[in-house]
């Protein structure tokens, strides 16, 4: 069965500032689906950024990037020039090619100080 | 364009009684999914719809919890009697198409749900 595994319950860090927030993950699956998902307080979980493992290029959405290592299974997620909206819990999620299920982390939350 | 959206927000309810959360797809999404989170693990994938029907229910806990999707738009899930272990935050979510790489899971705020 896959797992994810996000190793980090609390991360912080100062605006302006960058940070990276740790994913692994395990499947035997070969083509399969990772995602960063952030969900702000009291607001809807929205799509940060994905990543098709068939490609290697590194997924980036404007200050958001992943460093995707699919021989070491890992998936983690870069914010640059952190703002205070940043602030949120983010899940690493993993979907199997042929099916819409996730499977998410425990989540990280993310602390954004002035 | 409306969200995925779920009500109540918020529900305190006793051991024992009933509980029944809606959710409200985007429109025009024909799955709909729900996922639950207790408190401090991962969220959990619960089941599936396709339109009315249920494409895949193997993420229910058991038979206290019941989903349903009369007519393909919005859906309920019911917990009856509920367990102080069902406490958690219960997310709907929804998506235009199936599988594939264009496949997008939009997800709702989430119903937060305190047993005592």
């Amino acid at each position: 069965a896959q797992t994810v595994t996000q190793s980090q319950p609390e991360m912080s860090v100062q605006e302006a500032e960058t940070v990276t927030l740790s994913c692994t993950y395990d499947t035997s699956e070969s083509d399969y689906y990772l995602f960063w998902y952030k969900q702000p307080p009291s607001r809807q979980m929205i799509l940060v950024i994905r990543q098709e493992a068939y490609k290697q290029q590194n997924a980036t959405e404007n200050r958001f990037s992943v460093n995707f290592q699919k021989a070491a299974k890992s998936f983690s997620l870069k914010i640059s020039d952190s703002q205070l909206g940043d602030a949120a819990m983010y899940f690493c999620a993993y979907r199997g090619y042929n099916t819409d299920k996730l499977i998410f982390g425990t989540g990280t939350r993310l602390q954004v100080f002035p | 364009e409306a969200g995925v959206t779920q009500f109540p927000s918020h529900s305190v309810i006793e051991k024992g009684q009933t509980v029944t959360l809606r959710c409200d797809p985007i429109s025009g999404h024909d799955n709909l999914y729900w996922y639950r989170r207790v408190m401090g693990k991962e969220i959990k994938f619960l089941l599936h719809f396709v339109k009315e029907s249920k494409q895949d229910e193997s993420g229910m806990p058991n038979n206290r919890f019941l989903a349903e999707r009369t007519g393909g738009t919005y859906s309920t899930l019911k917990v009856q009697p509920a367990e102080l272990e069902d406490s958690g935050v219960y997310f709907c979510a929804s998506s235009q198409i199936r599988g594939g790489s264009g496949n997008t899971i939009y997800f709702g705020e989430g119903s937060w749900l305190t047993v005592v």
